[in-house]
């Protein structure tokens, strides 16, 4: 079946450092890729999809690029900030239904310092 | 917009009571979704509904879970009888668009 797979955390990093989280995937078909991320104390939030092959999703500074011959969708960014602080998760939608159903990953930490 | 409406936001109950999660999808949304997440066991999906039907009840960890979606706007998810380990946050999340879901802030259950 479907699945994604993510860099284990906690990913600690210095402000204004480069961030790379991976995550790899397994599918049938053609999913939809999706980052979502995790403040403390609340609900997910997209932070951005891809919809095909070689398609770059970005937001707020980071973005990930679907790449179908290596099955990943790893998310970058420049220049990291404290407020960056959370817990990313990618995901992968569902291609055995047609309700939107969405497959997590585990989740990885990101901790800015100062 | 108002996003997804979760209540209450947190709740505190003894062994053995019933405990009632509510939400609210965003309107013209046709997907639900509940999950759980705690440290142990990361985010789970327990169970979805697409035009107010269940359709993936798989992720209900026993039969003290039960989940229904009367209508479009309002959906439940009940405990009967609640025991310790049922303490996490439940999430429940939306979508209309494929795939996209939108998720409610979250209620943090602790269970004594």
């Amino acid at each position: 079946g479907n699945s994604v797979t993510q860099m284990e955390g906690p990913v600690t990093l210095s402000e204004e450092a480069f961030l790379t989280i991976n995550c790899t995937y397994t599918a049938t078909g053609y999913p939809s890729l999706f980052w979502y991320v995790q403040y403390p104390g609340e609900g997910l939030q997209l932070l951005l999809k891809a919809t095909k092959a070689d398609d770059k999703g970005s937001n707020k500074g980071f973005e990930a690029t679907y790449r179908k011959e290596t099955t990943s969708f790893h998310l970058e960014k420049g220049s990291v900030q404290v407020s960056d602080s959370a817990v990313y998760f990618c995901a992968l939608s569902d291609g055995s239904s047609n309700t939107g159903k969405l497959i997590f990953g585990q989740g990885t930490t990101l901790q800015v310092k100062p | 917009d108002a996003g997804v409406i979760q209540s209450p936001r947190h709740e505190v109950t003894e062994m053995g009571q019933e405990v009632t999660l509510r939400c609210k999808p965003i309107s013209g949304h046709n997907s639900l979704f509940w999950y759980r997440q705690t440290m142990m066991r990361g985010l789970e999906l327990l169970i979805y509904f697409n035009n107010n039907v269940p359709i993936d009840d798989s992720g209900m960890p026993e039969d003290r879970f039960s989940a229904k979606m009367p209508n479009a706007s309002f959906s439940t998810l009940k405990i009967q009888p609640s025991e310790p380990r049922d303490s996490a946050v439940y999430f429940c999340a939306s979508s209309r668009l494929l795939w996209e879901q939108y998720f409610g802030p979250g209620t943090r259950l602790t269970v004594t």
